[in-house]
């Protein structure tokens, strides 16, 4: 099977640089994915890893190495709207319509 | 475009009841897939589609039954509601590429009493 550990919670201020880990364990899979939850909401999409290195979308960069068997969401120029629970989730290969999510960390931000 | 609808967003059952949550899409997905979340414990896939006619069960299928008539709907029912199938249930469709991110709606939340 497949599974994947999160710090349960991060904390940090406006401005600051945050990192939020994901180690997993897989006998395979095609990707690495991110995905954000606010409070009562649904969750967004918001990277995707499918080889090892750095992938950058704005504030938002993620990285994956499958060497490790690690990846981590880096969150810059933290906002109070970055508050929210994110979750890393593997695209096995045995489906990859079906995502296996992590437990998610809790990132809370204050001013 | 609405993206991925569900429906109800609110629900409380008494032990024993049925009831089917509903989800239509809009983006011609072939894929669509059926999660439960309850805290600590992230998003654990029910069950799932690859195409109309087509279901298979995730990680956690008992106590659900689904079916996929057309590419839009994907239903979920309940077949005799439990208070351990409390949680909030969340609905998703994907495009047929590896990198293709979930959609998801936004979610029914189910007591059962």
């Amino acid at each position: 099977g497949q599974s994947l550990e999160q710090p349960s919670e991060v904390t940090a201020v406006e401005g600051a640089i945050v990192q939020i880990n994901c180690t997993y364990q897989t006998s395979g899979f095609y990707g690495l994915s991110w995905y954000q939850q606010h409070d009562g909401g649904a969750p967004t999409f918001l990277s995707y890893n499918a080889l090892d290195g750095l992938e950058e979308t704005g504030r938002f960069s993620s990285f994956l190495s499958r060497s490790d068997s690690y990846g981590y969401l880096l969150l810059q120029e933290l906002q109070m709207k970055d508050s929210a629970s994110y979750f890393c989730a593997l695209r096995g290969n045995t489906g990859f319509q079906k995502l296996v999510f992590g437990t998610g960390t809790r990132l809370l931000v204050s001013p | 475009n609405a993206g991925v609808t569900q429906t109800p967003k609110f629900q409380v059952l008494k032990t024993g009841q049925s009831m089917t949550l509903q989800c239509a899409q809009d983006m011609n997905h072939e894929y669509m897939s059926w999660y439960r979340q309850d805290p600590g414990m992230g998003l654990r896939l029910i069950h799932y589609s690859v195409g109309a006619g087509i279901t298979d069960q995730g990680e956690v299928p008992n106590g659900y039954n689904v079916s996929r008539s057309t590419t839009e709907d994907f239903p979920l029912r309940l077949l005799s509601a439990a208070p351990s199938q409390t949680s909030v249930y969340f609905c998703a469709s994907t495009a047929g590429r590896r990198n293709s991110p979930l959609h998801f709606g936004n979610g029914t939340r189910l007591t059962v009493t």
